[in-house]
This record gives structure tokens, sequence and C-alpha cells, in this order.
């Protein structure tokens, strides 16, 4: 069984501070996605990063896939609490199924 | 366009009980998926099928059933319901099962199992 370890599990911070949010395996993936959900809804995606070392940018959100696919990275800047929610990273294989981590609850007071 | 549509929104089950959660895609998509959340463990794959006909085990299959008769429709069953499957359960659906590590995930807006 492939697994994916989250870090932080939950994180508390002001608008306007920086984070990163960590998804880390000791497996190779071919593909990383990101996905961010909010309470009563299902997750929605934010990006797939598929090549090691592939840098994405999604407004305030900066999306690292590592140089040996086992790992990825979320920084955002300048957080707002538009923000908060939970973000999932989810590791694709070559066959039909995603590998979930268990998620960083973020929260961005005002 | 509604995507992924799951009913019902909450249910309570006493144990034993069995029930159906309904699942339906209106975007044509090939690949339709049942997910359980649970706190602390993220999600975990039920079962998922990759066409009409066509259906596989997940991660944690054991207490579920699933049937795909048609392309829109994946149902998941509960034979006898167990405390142990209180979650909440989503389903989803994505286009291409030949490129889904690069394909979108869709998923509906849960259902909420209260088994007691």
């Amino acid at each position: 069984t492939q697994l994916l370890e989250q870090s932080p599990q939950f994180l508390s911070i002001q608008e306007g501070e920086n984070l990163t949010v960590y998804c880390n395996s000791s497996s190779v993936f071919s593909s990383l996605q990101w996905y961010r959900q909010e309470p009563g809804e299902g997750p929605v995606l934010l990006v797939t990063v598929v090549t090691g070392g592939e840098v994405k940018k999604l407004k305030r959100l900066t999306f690292q896939f590592g140089d040996a696919r086992k790992d990825s990275s979320l920084h955002i800047t300048a957080a707002q609490p538009g923000d908060t929610g939970l973000y999932l990273c989810a590791g694709g294989t070559s066959g039909s199924r995603l590998t979930f981590g268990e998620g960083t609850q973020l929260t961005v007071n005002p | 366009n509604a995507g992924v549509t799951q009913t019902p929104k909450f249910q309570v089950l006493k144990t034993g009980q069995s029930m159906t959660l309904q699942c339906a895609q209106d975007m044509n998509h090939e690949y339709m998926s049942w997910y359980r959340q649970d706190p602390g463990m993220g999600l975990r794959l039920i079962h998922y099928s990759v066409g009409a006909g066509i259906t596989d085990q997940g991660e944690v299959p054991n207490g579920y059933n699933v049937s795909r008769s048609t392309t829109e429709d994946f149902p998941l069953r509960l034979l006898s319901a167990a405390p142990s499957q209180t979650s909440v359960y989503f389903c989803a659906s994505s286009y291409s099962v030949r490129g889904l590590r690069d394909e979108k995930l869709f998923f509906g807006s849960g259902t909420q199992l209260s088994v007691l």
C-alpha cells in the first residue's frame, strides 16, 4: 500500500502570514494532485503536477513536485480567511486509483 | 449541469440494517468511485468502476457492494450496517480511465452516515 503523509495535520495562522504544507511518501507517484475541501462539500481539485521538479502557481498558491516524485509541497503567500479549508494531496499511479493523504486543516484568522 | 449528485445527505441506521447510497453523474464519465472519509485518515477508496458492468475493489471494500448497470449511476450498498461504517461517504467520477493520473476527479457533496 502506498502511503502519503501530510504535515502539519492542523495549522492556524493569522491573515497575511505565509505557510507551507508538505506531502511525503516513500513511494514514487506518476502524478500528484492537491484538493481543497470546505465543510459539507466534496474536495475540489486545485492542481495536478506530473513532472519531477515541476512548479505550478495558482494566484497566491505555489505547488511543487519533488525531483524524485515522492513528495510535494503547497505554499500559500499572504493567507486570507477564504483560504480556510482542508487541503488534501493525492498520488496517482498507472492504475485507476488515487492514494490520498490524511489532510491538513488550515484556519486563517482575520 | 448537476455534476455528481449523492443522496441522501444524511442517514442514521441501526446496526444490521441495510441501505443504498445513491450516486449519479451527468457528465458521461467512464470512471466512478466511492470513498469514505474518517477523521485523521483522509479519503480511502472503497470500490471503483471503469465503465458500465465493470467494478473492482479498492482499499476498504469489506461490508460494501457496488454495481454499475449504467454509465450514469453507481450505487453503494451496505448489506448489514455496523458502527465501524459510520463515516462520510463521497462518490467521485472522472472522464477518462486511461488518463486517470492526469484527470480531474469530480466529487459529490457527500453522505454523512451514522450507524448506532
